[in-house]
């Protein structure tokens, strides 16, 4: 079946650490995101990428980044510059065009200890 | 600028009872409007959207939602709740067009719906 894999479902990450979220589908899909979800504030937008090689920074890059190296694969980076990275880490695919909506990833959660 | 308001953090309902959820978006281009649900530590599943055509559209698990344009709301619904239902609901909204290529979804803050027995 096809689908969106991320690893690992929980994440725990000392001060100072950088920790790479990994996302990778099956679905063929052109188009990957990656949203961070907080309590009572819904998902904003960190990264999305359109095709391979190319990425573009969303509503709340700083602190992460990302890289696009094959279709398949959009791995997260979370960087020591993100001062509060706890939260929960969804990826998203879709094909392009509008209208069609994103499949989801199960999430990982990410906890600073 | 695309954006989303749920009116309502938090709803509760007996089980059997209507399901309300609110929603109202606000977009310089015609919406392409959708409901997703989250069962806890899970992703987000598509319930249903709206593009264009019939306002009133049929999602999964007798979900259905109705665009009214005039009023700039997408309100889901539910003519009769069940436990499994418990869960959180969001709206998101996107513009045709917005990016070319890759669509930019805007997400409500979520509703968490309670059902009580």
């Amino acid at each position: 079946d096809g689908g969106i894999t991320q690893s690992p479902k929980y994440l725990f990450r000392k001060e100072g650490q950088n920790v790479t979220l990994s996302c990778e589908q099956n679905l063929n899909h052109d188009a990957m995101y990656w949203y961070r979800q907080d309590p009572g504030q819904g998902l904003r937008l960190i990264y999305y990428s359109q095709i391979v090689n190319d990425f573009q920074k969303g509503d709340i890059a700083e602190g992460y980044s990302v890289s696009r190296e094959k279709k398949e694969s959009f791995p997260l980076t979370v960087t020591s510059a993100q001062k509060n990275p706890t939260a929960f880490y969804l990826c998203a695919s879709s094909i392009l065009g509008t209208g069609v909506g994103y499949t989801f990833g199960s999430g990982t959660r990410l906890t600073v200890v | 600028a695309q954006s989303v308001t749920q009116l309502g953090s938090h709803v509760s309902v007996s089980e059997g009872a209507l399901v309300l959820l609110r929603c109202n978006y606000s977009s310089s281009v015609p919406p392409y409007l959708f409901w997703y649900v989250q069962y806890p530590n899970q992703g987000l599943q598509l319930l249903l959207k709206y593009t264009t055509g019939a306002t009133l559209v049929k999602g999964i698990n007798g979900f259905e939602a109705e665009f009214k344009k005039s009023e700039t709301s997408f309100h889901l619904t539910k003519p009769s709740a069940h436990m499994s239902d418990a869960a959180e609901y969001f709206c998101a909204v996107s513009g045709p067009g917005l990016i070319q290529g890759a669509q930019k979804l805007v997400f409500g803050q979520g509703t968490r719906l309670t059902i009580n027995p």
